[in-house]
């Protein structure tokens, strides 16, 4: 069975932490994706990756960075957390860039 | 700005209603994809529609892409509580940046 797996459901962080989020997928896809999910406006594409060391920004890469060291493995990073950056944060893989693209439970972010 | 319009946003119906659930845009996509995501949990993959023009059914779900690969949508016949959930369309425009629409959220009553 296909497995996208995020290191955390639920997360509290302060103001100003370093924050990470990791993910790992165990179907040996090339591309590999960071979103998140706000009410009313979906999901919105952070980062994503079509190959170790290859990273590419999405419609909203402000305040994060991502590293893909290994190809199972995409993490991403909140250099200095915000109030604003509390939400849901989905990642996801992929084959190739027309097909299915496989989600993990997503964690979801508070920062106070 | 969203690239895919959903509309609606919100969906109430009955048990044996039908519905439709639409997804614009003014960008053509190589193909579009339609997930269900339930509380919880990750989006999971119903359909990809690649070529204009083209329907696929899934049960008594009916997918349809637009002729001009700019639009889509999706159509439950005589839906059942089991299909209550957040309907996401998705898109991949020519910068294969996998896009998503904000969502339509479907509550089927009993």
């Amino acid at each position: 069975d296909v497995k996208v797996t995020q290191s955390s459901r639920y997360l509290v962080k302060r103001t100003g932490e370093k924050v990470f989020l990791e993910c790992v997928q165990d179907m040996d896809h090339e591309n590999m994706f960071w979103y998140r999910q706000d009410p009313g406006l979906g999901l919105r594409l952070i980062y994503f990756s079509y190959d170790v060391k290859m990273k590419e920004k999405g419609d909203i890469p402000e305040g994060y960075s991502v590293s893909r060291e290994k190809k199972e493995r995409f993490s991403l990073i909140l250099e200095s957390a915000s109030t604003n950056q509390t939400s849901m944060y989905l990642c996801a893989s992929s084959s190739a860039p027309n097909t299915e693209a496989f989600f993990g439970q997503g964690t979801r972010l508070t920062v106070v | 700005t969203q690239l895919l319009e959903q509309s609606p946003q919100f969906l109430s119906i009955q048990e044996g209603e039908n519905l439709t659930v639409y997804c614009n845009s003014s960008s053509v996509f190589s193909s579009l994809q339609w997930y269900r995501q339930e509380p919880g949990e990750g989006p999971v993959l119903l359909v990809t529609v690649v070529t204009g023009g083209e329907v696929k059914k899934l049960k008594r779900l009916t997918f349809q892409f637009g002729d001009a690969r700019k639009d889509s949508s999706l159509h439950i016949t005589a839906a059942q509580p089991g299909d209550t959930g957040l309907y996401l369309c998705a898109g991949l425009p020519q910068d294969y940046k996998l896009s998503f629409g904000a969502g339509t959220t479907v509550t089927v009553r009993a």
